[in-house]
């Protein structure tokens, strides 16, 4: 079945250490995003691509990085940097140039910084 | 800048029972698309239906429906003949600039009550 794969789906960092949560889809959708969600709040766009080996910030881009090697795949790294990243993290995808362009979800990963 | 506006934190209804969930959108573009989301406890964000602002008619799949009324930049979901899975945390969004970018509200979590 087609779908969005997000690994770990529980993460716990120490401060200070960086982490790469993994996202891969085998829908052949072009585009792929990085969410935040924080506990009652909505989801907060990080980081986009709508094609390999190009990408573009989001709203709270900062303390994140991403890479867009392959199109089924796109990590994103929250680095020492970010200064609360303890929060729930969803990737998406999409087909570029459809109207709707109607989202995918992954099942989410849950960074918990001790 | 684009803004979505859910001004429901909780709602509560009876098993059976249609229910409203209110979205309110600000946008200057002429062109965009509305979304609703759902999102159980599981995490993952579910799709449920789709406006386009060309679109005349109300979207409808299902039990769901949009009531989109553009001079009010509104576009409210309806949940009809309500079941106890349908508790869960439910969230409006827009897409503008052709991008896939999606902005969310807040959120309305619903509660249905057998």
């Amino acid at each position: 079945d087609g779908g969005i794969t997000q690994s770990p789906k529980y993460l716990f960092r120490k401060e200070g250490q960086n982490v790469t949560l993994s996202c891969e889809q085998n829908l052949n959708h072009d585009a792929m995003y990085w969410y935040r969600q924080d506990p009652g709040q909505g989801l907060r766009l990080i980081y986009y691509s709508q094609i390999v080996n190009d990408f573009q910030k989001g709203d709270i881009a900062e303390g994140y990085s991403v890479s867009r090697e392959k199109k089924e795949s796109f990590p994103l790294t929250v680095t020492s940097a970010q200064k609360n990243p303890t929060a729930f993290y969803l990737c998406a995808s999409s087909i570029m140039g459809n109207g709707a362009n109607v989202l995918t979800f992954g099942a989410g990963s849950r960074l918990t910084v001790l | 800048a684009q803004k979505i506006t859910q001004t429901q934190p909780g709602m509560f209804v009876q098993e059976k029972e249609a229910v409203t969930l209110d979205c309110t959108y600000d946008t200057s573009d002429q062109s965009y698309g509305l979304f609703w989301y759902k999102q159980p406890s599981s995490g993952e964000m579910i799709f449920l239906i789709y406006q386009g602002s060309y679109d005349e008619q109300n979207a409808t799949e299902g039990r769901y429906s949009l009531n989109f009324q553009k001079a009010r930049k509104s576009a409210n979901l309806v949940i009809s003949a309500s079941q106890l899975g349908d508790s869960a945390m439910y969230f409006c969004a827009s897409i503008y600039n052709q991008g896939g970018k999606l902005i969310f509200g807040q959120g309305t979590e619903l509660s249905v009550k057998p």
